[in-house]
């Protein structure tokens, strides 16, 4: 099955740079790619995905790469900002058919981002 | 307000104990995901609903069941409960159908914590 790997697991950084979250993924045929942002006490919310047929989205200040070769994606937040703390989930999986509905996706372990002023 | 009610908020039970946490998913939504979250640890999976069938298991345990209703709303159920768990629970809900939105919509999470 999938599995996904991401690091760092913590990332510290002043406000004003700029944080990189790398994934890989195991699993060639996954081709959907989003990234999740779970702030203390909430459930995550989405902020971004990809799919496999393009290699860069951007929006804002959030920006996600996609490398199939190479079976990894990351996330690029710029202009950091105290209230970007928060943990933040990569994920892969596979859309499906109409018959069957999209199949589970399966998370990283979740980076710790610490945005200080 | 994701769209994606859970309930409670909050359960704290005895070891030994059953419970039972309920999802309502986002509406039009016909696909309900269930995923735990221990303390420091990533999202696990634990079951799939599609239109109230089970379509994938991940590790859930076997003192563990749930089910998704004809009106679409889910329950997980949480039997013989040990202190490991303890942990946050969490429903998901996408369209399943439209392939051009695979993106879950998460609930806020019921938290339980086993004494």
């Amino acid at each position: 099955g999938e599995n996904v790997e991401q690091h760092p697991s913590t990332l510290s950084v002043q406000e004003g740079d700029s944080a990189v979250i790398k994934c890989t993924y195991s699993d060639s045929a996954s081709n959907y790619f989003p990234w999740y942002k779970q702030e203390l006490g909430k459930g995550p919310q989405l902020i971004i995905d990809i799919r496999s047929n393009v290699g860069e989205k951007k929006d804002q200040r959030i920006a996600v790469t996609l490398n199939k070769t190479a079976k990894h994606f990351s996330l690029h937040i710029t202009e950091t900002q105290p209230e970007d703390s928060a943990v933040y989930f990569c994920a892969a999986g596979k859309g499906s058919s109409m018959n069957t509905g999209f199949q589970k996706l399966v998370f990283g372990t979740g980076t710790r981002l610490l945005v200080s002023p | 307000d994701s769209g994606v009610t859970q309930t409670p908020k909050h359960l704290i039970t005895a070891t030994g104990q059953r419970v039972t946490l309920r999802c309502s998913p986002r509406s039009g939504d016909l696909s309900v995901y269930w995923y735990q979250q221990s303390l420091d640890q990533g999202l696990q999976f634990l079951i799939q609903y599609y239109n109230g069938e089970e379509r994938a298991k991940g590790n859930i345990l076997e003192r563990f069941s749930a089910q998704q209703f004809p009106d679409l709303h889910s329950e997980l159920n949480l039997s013989s409960l040990e202190l490991g768990d303890s942990a946050l629970y969490f429903c998901a809900s996408t369209p399943g159908r439209d392939l051009s939105s695979y993106g879950y919509t998460f609930g806020s999470g019921t938290r339980l914590t086993v004494v």
